[in-house]
């Protein structure tokens, strides 16, 4: 089915692993965003990509690093996990004209 | 640095009277205006866009768009406990970045 997909659902990892996020749509949409939601805090950009091979950085980006090789894919990888980085992840994929479509999320918890 | 501002709430509001959700947002050139609906637990989902001044009616949804007030709005009528949830206002800034106000919390009272 069409749509965008994220893995894994839920981890637990330890302070200072490398732990990557990964979302897939199937739309061919252009822009792809991750966002991080905490209590009090709302959904917080933490990067965004326009295009395979272009990415910026949002209001929350130190302590992460994207890629975008492929279009359909964006992943997310935390270099050295912190448990200020526990949290409820979201990818998301828009057109242009669009609006942001977004993933089921991934609940990181890290001890 | 762009910003978009709800007040978080609780709203609490009765069952079949109209729940209203405002949003400001920071920056003028902003040319698109999403409402989002998130229930506990789920992914945000969309409600409305909302591109040019005036309203904008889907069903029991009104998006109200004021951009030379800078500001946004979603009214819900005959409001039913199922529309209890967080609503989320975001802004599309020039440069195709999407950002989120911390949304509101909207109870219906049965």
């Amino acid at each position: 089915d069409a749509g965008i997909t994220q893995s894994p659902r839920y981890k637990i990892t330890e302070t200072g692993r490398q732990v990557t996020l990964m979302c897939h749509q199937t739309w061919s949409h252009s822009y792809m965003f991750w966002y991080r939601q905490d209590l009090g805090h709302g959904l917080r950009l933490i990067y965004y990509s326009a295009a395979a091979d272009i990415t910026d950085k949002g209001e929350v980006s130190d302590g992460y690093v994207v890629s975008r090789s492929k279009t359909e894919n964006f992943p997310l990888t935390l270099e050295s996990a912190t448990r200020s980085q526990t949290s409820v992840y979201f990818c998301a994929s828009s057109d242009r004209d669009s609006t942001a479509y977004f993933g089921e999320g991934s609940w990181l918890t890290v001890v | 640095q762009k910003e978009v501002e709800q007040n978080s709430g609780p709203l609490s509001v009765p069952e079949g009277a109209i729940a209203s959700l405002n949003c400001t947002y920071s920056d003028r050139g902003s040319q698109s205006f999403f409402w989002y609906r998130q229930y506990s637990g789920k992914s945000p989902e969309l409600i409305m866009s909302i591109y040019s001044n005036g309203d904008k009616e889907d069903g029991r949804f009104t998006a109200q768009l004021n951009k030379a007030s800078q500001y946004v709005s979603l009214l819900i009528r005959d409001s039913q406990p199922s529309d209890s949830a967080t609503y989320l206002c975001a802004v599309k800034w020039l440069n195709d970045k999407i950002i989120f106000g911390k949304g509101t919390r909207l109870h219906i009272l049965p």
